[in-house]
């Protein structure tokens, strides 16, 4: 069964608004998760590190005050689409592991977004 | 960057061996090497990992070169739910994975 599981599956939302996209550790606690998002017939493209207790760090060309990320607890990271455009439809995928190197990294399923 | 190439696509028959190659010249000593797949509209599917010794469990084998700069994963008999797009990935410090293009495998009846 999924170890990393997202919610929701799959949301449409309305330009303009904000949506949430959630992600959360099954079983184990993760001090680090990963967002990426992905665009048809395109590579995983990450997004930002999310750590437990502090500020995410987002990589070059992501707007930190669009994609808003809290990792509240060691289970649950949040990905925020502030102000949504058509140009953000894209698939959200979060990443999760225990955090040493050799340890197996586990994907969630996966989130749709379409802004209409 | 991916530190990783692979080639775009491949095709097998099916019960066939798959044998998918990627490059990694420059990989560091304590980088691990990853391989994932992604069947269309889902996340990606951890196979295997390894850091220098070959390394098999029920989905694939994953062989590794001396030199460590290349491998290769094994499907050992590909099906057609083994299509997909598989990625590999070398692990540079923490968990951060950096997805190159990957190769999108077609097995055909």
């Amino acid at each position: 069964g999924a170890v990393v599981s997202q919610h929701p599956s799959w949301v449409i939302c309305k330009s303009g608004t904000s949506v949430k996209i959630e992600c959360r550790s099954l079983d184990f606690q993760a001090t680090t998760m990963f967002w990426y998002r992905q665009f048809p017939k395109q590579s995983l493209m990450l997004m930002a590190t999310s750590n437990e207790g502090s500020k995410a760090t987002y990589e070059q060309g992501v707007e930190k005050d669009k994609f808003l990320i809290n990792h509240a607890s060691l289970t649950l990271s949040t990905l925020t689409v502030t102000s949504a455009h058509p140009e953000d439809s894209s698939f959200y995928i979060c990443s999760a592991s225990l955090s040493a190197q050799g340890d197996t990294i586990y994907f969630g399923e996966g989130s749709w977004l379409t802004v209409v | 960057d991916a530190k990783t190439t692979q080639p775009p696509s491949m095709d097998c028959a099916e019960g066939r061996a798959a044998n998918l190659p990627c490059n990694h010249s420059t990989i560091s000593g304590n980088e691990y090497v990853y391989w994932y797949r992604q069947i269309h509209s889902q996340g990606p599917q951890y196979i295997i990992h390894g850091l220098k010794n070959n390394e098999t469990n029920e989905m694939a084998s994953l062989i590794i070169t001396e030199d460590r700069k290349s491998s290769t994963l094994i499907l050992p008999h590909a099906t057609l739910r083994d299509t997909a797009v598989y990625y590999c990935i070398v692990r540079v410090g923490g968990d951060k994975l950096i997805f190159g293009t990957g190769t999108r495998l077609q097995v055909f009846p």
